[in-house]
C-alpha cells in the first residue's frame, strides 16, 4: 500500500530561523494536501499541489512538489511562535478521494 | 469551502459503553469519511460514509464496532461501540467537494478518552 514518510517527526527551532519539512511517497502522488494541527484539535488545510514542480506559497510558507510528484517540503521563513503544531502532509490515494497522510512533524518554535 | 461541525468536541466514557458522534456539514458535499488519531499518531481512515446504504470500511474497521449512518448529504454519525481505553483518540470527520482543488475539510475533531 501507498505510504507517506515524513521527516524530522519533530523540531525545536529558535524563533526567525528558517525550516524545512519533507514528505517522500514510494509511489506517484495523486495530488499532495499539506495540513497543520493544533495539539488536540481538527486540521487546517494550507496548500495544495497537484502538477511536478509546482510551487505555492502563503504568507511566510512555502511548499514544492518535486517533478515525479513523490516528494514535498514545506518550508518556514523566519519561524514565528504561532507556526507550532503538527504539519501533516496527505495524499489522495489513486483515483479516489481517499486520504493517506504522514506521520505528522511536531515543530515548536521557541520564543 | 464547507464547515464542518462536529459535536460533541470532546468525552470521557466508561468502557463498555457507547458515543455516537455527530458531523453536520453547511452544504452539500460529495463525500464524507470518518479518520482516527491515535496518541502520537497520523490519521488513519476508518470508513467512507454513504448517503442511504452502508458506510464502506477500511481494513482492519467493522461495522459492528464503528456503526455509520449518513441519512443525508450534509449529516453522518460514527458511533463507537463497546469501548474500551485503547479506543481512546481523537476521532475526526472529513468531508470533500468535487471542484476545482478538491482538498479535504476536516471537523474539530472529537477527543474520547475512555476510563
Amino acid at each position: 500500500s501507498q505510504e507517506l514518510e515524513q521527516s524530522p517527526q519533530s523540531l525545536i527551532v529558535q524563533e526567525g530561523k528558517n525550516l524545512t519539512i519533507n514528505c517522500t511517497s514510494s509511489k506517484t502522488l495523486y495530488g499532495l494536501y499539506w495540513y497543520k494541527q493544533k495539539y488536540g484539535e481538527g486540521l487546517i488545510f494550507l496548500m495544495m499541489l497537484q502538477k511536478g514542480g509546482e510551487e505555492k506559497s502563503h504568507e511566510k510558507i512555502t511548499a514544492k512538489l518535486d517533478e515525479k510528484k513523490q516528494q514535498s517540503s514545506l518550508h518556514i521563513t523566519a519561524s514565528q511562535p504561532s507556526h507550532a503544531g503538527i504539519y501533516l502532509c496527505g495524499a489522495r490515494t489513486s483515483g479516489t478521494y481517499k486520504y493517506i497522510f504522514g506521520t505528522g512533524t511536531r515543530l515548536k518554535v521557541l520564543a | 469551502s464547507a464547515v464542518i461541525s462536529q459535536k460533541p468536541s470532546r468525552d470521557i466514557c466508561q468502557r463498555g459503553t457507547s458515543l455516537t458522534i455527530q458531523c453536520q456539514v453547511d452544504s452539500q458535499v460529495t463525500m464524507m469519511f470518518w479518520y482516527r488519531q491515535q496518541p502520537g499518531q497520523s490519521l488513519t481512515l476508518i470508513a467512507t460514509a454513504n448517503q442511504g446504504s452502508e458506510a464502506t470500511y477500511e481494513s482492519g474497521f467493522v461495522i459492528d464496532k464503528f456503526p455509520i449512518s449518513r441519512p443525508n448529504l450534509t449529516f453522518s454519525t460514527l458511533t463507537v461501540s463497546n469501548m474500551s481505553p485503547e479506543d481512546s483518540s481523537i476521532y475526526l470527520c472529513s468531508v470533500v467537494i468535487y471542484g476545482v482543488n478538491t482538498e479535504a475539510f476536516f471537523g474539530q475533531g472529537t477527543r474520547l478518552t475512555v476510563v
